[in-house]
């Protein structure tokens, strides 16, 4: 089955640690994305990449980072520079940037105490 | 810049009620309006959408219009079940960047 895989679903970090979230797609998409979501708000969004070797900055982007070597991964690093990780990151994917359906992972949440 | 107001929650409804939850939007141009829907511990689906004026969407017995003269995009279901407890977010797409309202979470008792 095609879809997106995010690992794990639970993850537990300690402040000043970086933590790094998994995201895979086998929907052969060009464009991948990273969003943050906090109760009581929509998602937020954190970086994108349209094509391998290249990402950019979305709305929320200071203390993360991310990287895009193959077209099916797009991990995202949360640094000890985030000062609130504690949240659910979703990933989600797209045939290409301009196109309007985006398909969503099921989500890690982040602990950080 | 372009966002999204939907109608706060949470909203209870009993089974076979009417469901409506307001959405509203500001943005230049022509954005397509879409609605997703998020079950408990899962990521987004993608409910329905319409991507010009007066275009209706649906899906799963939930309807929308996407009105540009109030600029908004109404979600609506004629008779809920409890399976259609979520939490449900408007959102549009503006130049390639899909923003999204803070979400509607829905309870539907039997």
């Amino acid at each position: 089955d095609g879809g997106i895989t995010q690992s794990p679903k639970y993850l537990f970090r300690k402040e000043g640690q970086n933590v790094t979230l998994s995201c895979e797609q086998n929907l052969n998409h060009d464009a991948m994305y990273w969003y943050r979501q906090d109760p009581g708000q929509g998602l937020r969004l954190i970086y994108y990449s349209q094509i391998v070797n290249d990402f950019q900055k979305g709305d929320i982007a200071e203390g993360y980072s991310v990287s895009r070597e193959k077209k099916e991964s797009f991990p995202l690093t949360v640094t000890s520079a985030q000062k609130n990780p504690t949240a659910f990151y979703l990933c989600a994917s797209s045939v290409r940037r301009a196109s309007y359906e985006q398909y969503f992972g099921p989500g890690t949440r982040l602990t950080v105490t | 810049g372009d966002s999204v107001t939907q109608m706060e929650g949470p909203v209870t409804l009993s089974e076979e009620a009417f469901l409506t939850i307001n959405c509203t939007y500001t943005a230049t141009g022509y954005p397509s309006l879409f609605w997703y829907v998020q079950y408990p511990g899962e990521g987004l689906q993608l409910l329905l959408k319409a991507t010009k004026a007066d275009d209706k969407g649906s899906n799963k017995g939930f309807e929308a219009t996407y009105r540009k003269e109030t600029t908004s995009f109404h979600l609506e279901k004629g008779s809920v079940q409890v399976s259609d407890s979520a939490v449900y977010f408007c959102a549009l797409v503006n130049d390639y960047k899909l923003s999204f309202g803070a979400g509607t979470t829905v309870t539907v008792r039997a």
